[in-house]
């Protein structure tokens, strides 16, 4: 059982070159989530997706777009990197309001 | 907006002892749930224990604890018999229990735990 999936793990970048990160869950959940993780902040939500189709901004946004393509598939694209976005990143989905978040492994991003 | 804060960024505890790490929130709803989530430095985030709001009863797992404090907004966390492997980041979260407002978790900034052989 694979759980949320997401790639690539580690990635570098140099300031103005565009990449996506994938993330697929195999756990039939409606809730996905694209958090960033930088030291001292914790984890910050840039982007969510409450069920197919729809996606919605959170705490940092920009910079940052995100593509729903199926229930299965969230995925999170840097169109122009920029050193800020420097970070660890982390896919999750959840099953309704109760459900605890389910994360993936983590994507390290640097750019230069 | 609800926020989760952790006041301590870093503690430490000798190996078999007991550990309490604090967490405090702000929100105006009556209805939430909140987590404490671990994360060991392979950087995969575990949940430790989930506490829903509307029962008064803390949670337990096995060694892990909370103390849920609603009227205070305060959601401690008690680990017993330290271990080695509970050396790891230790996040605390809140999840709205209402339409339109559960997507939304938000995570504090985090308390390290060193754990002391």
């Amino acid at each position: 059982n694979a759980g949320v999936t997401q790639t690539p793990k580690f990635q570098v970048l140099k300031t103005g070159q565009s990449m996506t990160l994938q993330c697929a869950q195999d756990m039939n959940h409606n809730s996905m989530y694209w958090y960033r993780q930088d030291p001292g902040m914790g984890l910050r939500l840039i982007y969510y997706s409450a069920s197919e189709g729809t996606t919605d901004k959170g705490e940092v946004p920009n910079g940052y777009n995100v593509s729903r393509l199926n229930k299965r598939e969230f995925s999170l694209r840097l169109e122009s990197a920029a050193p800020s976005q420097t970070s660890v990143y982390f896919c999750a989905s959840s099953q309704g309001p109760s459900g605890e978040l389910f994360f993936g492994e983590g994507s390290r991003l640097t750019v230069l | 907006a609800q926020t989760v804060t952790q006041s301590q960024p870093e503690m430490s505890v000798q190996e078999a002892e007991t550990v309490t790490l604090s967490c405090t929130y702000d929100t105006s709803e009556s209805d939430y749930y909140l987590f404490w989530y671990k994360q060991p430095p392979s950087r995969q985030m575990i949940l430790v224990i989930r506490q829903e709001a509307y029962k008064q009863q803390n949670a337990t797992e096995n060694r892990f604890s909370v103390n849920f404090q609603k009227a205070a907004k305060s959601f401690s966390l008690k680990i017993s018999d330290s271990q080695l492997g509970d050396a790891a980041m230790y996040f605390c979260a809140y999840r709205s229990a209402y339409s339109g407002g559960y997507q939304k978790v938000t995570f504090g900034t985090g308390t390290k735990l060193q754990v002391i052989p």
